[in-house]
């Protein structure tokens, strides 16, 4: 069974840096691309970042660009958003998602529960 | 402001059929596999639809995918009070270099 944990969410500041991690288990993990998505308060789903199997590919939403890094680590099934520069607006809540193969740009097949990021003084 | 376009709330009765529809642009739906999510608010998104038209297994036949073009559409028949939820559009975009989605459809069933 697919499961994805996320962690790492919690209250910062603006300007504040976090780091969220996800845990994956299930699949062969360094065989798929990983994402990123979020929802902020009354909004819809934001696709933010995606990371090849290998990790040599990575892509990014340009309200995040600059500011956010994701990366992965295939020996602990591990994929991380560090998250630096944040803004109010990046209040959300994130979700990663498994690609359905090894591109990013397929669809996502399965979703963590997501965890809550606040960025507020 | 989405790439992707979708009517933002739908309505049928229960047992009826809706539609839910996508529109986008050559750099994304045009060139690229759409997929479809439901997403009750608190929870997971659910994939219903990848590929255009393909239903991942578990996803009852009740829900299909069509692609035409630069438009996508989703298509629930025998409605449920269980369906309501936000329906999402999703794609990649070719001239980003990035994942897009839709604003989202809140389909309510009566």
């Amino acid at each position: 069974e697919v499961q994805l944990l996320e962690s790492g969410g919690g209250l910062v500041q603006p300007g504040g840096s976090l780091r969220l991690s996800c845990a994956a288990s299930g699949f062969t993990f360094s065989s798929i691309a990983m994402s990123w998505v979020r929802q902020a308060p009354g909004k819809g789903l934001e696709w933010i970042s995606g990371i090849s199997p290998s990790g040599s590919g990575t892509y990014y939403a340009d309200s995040v660009k600059g500011r956010f890094t994701i990366s992965r680590d295939n020996s602990k099934n591990t994929v991380i958003l560090q998250m630096n520069s944040l803004r109010v607006e990046d209040t959300a809540i994130y979700y990663c998602a498994k690609c359905g193969g090894p591109m990013v740009k397929q669809s996502s097949d399965h979703w963590g529960q997501g965890t809550l990021v606040t960025v507020s003084s | 402001q989405s790439v992707l376009t979708q009517p933002p709330s739908v309505s049928a009765a229960p047992g009826q059929k809706v539609t839910i529809s996508c529109s986008g642009s050559s750099s994304n739906i045009g060139n690229n596999y759409v997929s479809w999510y439901q997403h009750l608010p608190g929870t997971a998104p659910k994939l219903l639809i990848y590929d255009n038209d393909k239903r991942p297994s578990g996803i009852p036949d009740r829900f299909s995918g069509s692609k035409s073009g630069t438009s996508a559409t989703l298509g629930i028949t025998g409605l449920q009070t269980g369906d309501e939820a936000d329906y999402y559009c999703g794609t990649w975009d070719s001239s980003l270099s990035a994942g897009v989605f839709g604003g989202g459809t809140k389909l309510t069933v009566l």
